[in-house]
């Protein structure tokens, strides 16, 4: 399987900061990297697709890159809103596995 | 509007089947894919598996003896059942939307295998 090695585990940050996340795959993906956020007591949300594509309704201050085979999540001015946990997924391979998660919270 | 609602036990003796089912309204189940994600206590996230709008499925390897996916697409639903269940699959389970990339995700459903 690949794993996605998914830093930091948590994160505190003040409104306003940027954040960056990050998944490192064990081998290439491609592009085919996606991002979930998961606010407290919610299900996940789709966030970014194809590493770099946002999803319908998703704020604009999200966005996704690639380096190789290092895809980051942006939050380019965090909000209270933006506390929770966020996921990474590869599904280049068979099966889909999942990064171990950053729990965001507010400094 | 897709919606997605798991429903099922919330507690289940080891060795026994769970057995879960995945109501969707706003969205036929003959299109797209209908997948099972569940998360663990402490945080990991693990994909299960899927059923296609034809019916076809896809399972995790650590999991396929054990896995079964199936539908009823008289009442837009699907199903899943994990046998031989251990105290290991305590864990809330979601369906959601999606083979390998999800977009609707149900509200999840807490499981806990306990004797």
């Amino acid at each position: 399987d690949i794993q996605m090695t998914q830093s930091p585990a948590s994160l505190s940050a003040s409104l306003e900061e940027i954040v960056t996340i990050t998944c490192q795959a064990s081998q290439d993906i491609g592009n085919w990297l996606s991002w979930y956020q998961q606010k407290p007591g919610k299900s996940p949300q789709l966030l970014i697709y194809g590493a770099t594509s946002l999803a319908d309704g998703v704020p604009s201050r999200f966005s996704g890159s690639r380096s190789g085979t290092q895809y980051s999540l942006k939050i380019s001015r965090l909000q209270v809103e933006d506390i929770g946990i966020y996921y990474c997924l590869q599904a280049y391979s068979a099966p889909p596995t999942f990064g171990g998660g950053t729990k965001l919270e507010l400094k | 509007e897709v919606q997605l609602q798991e429903s099922g036990p919330g507690l289940v003796k080891p060795s026994q089947s769970l057995s879960l089912t995945c109501s969707v309204t706003g969205y036929s189940i003959t299109s797209n894919y209908w997948g099972w994600i569940r998360k663990f206590p402490g945080n990991k996230m693990e994909w299960m598996g899927y059923i296609s709008y034809s019916g076809s499925t896809s399972y995790n390897p650590s999991l396929k003896s054990r896995i079964s996916i199936t539908r009823d697409t008289s009442k837009n639903q699907f199903f899943l059942q994990l046998n031989s269940v251990t105290t290991e699959d305590t864990a809330t389970y979601y369906c959601a939307r999606g083979g390998v990339l999800f977009d609707y995700w149900g509200q999840g459903v807490m499981v806990t295998v306990s004797s």
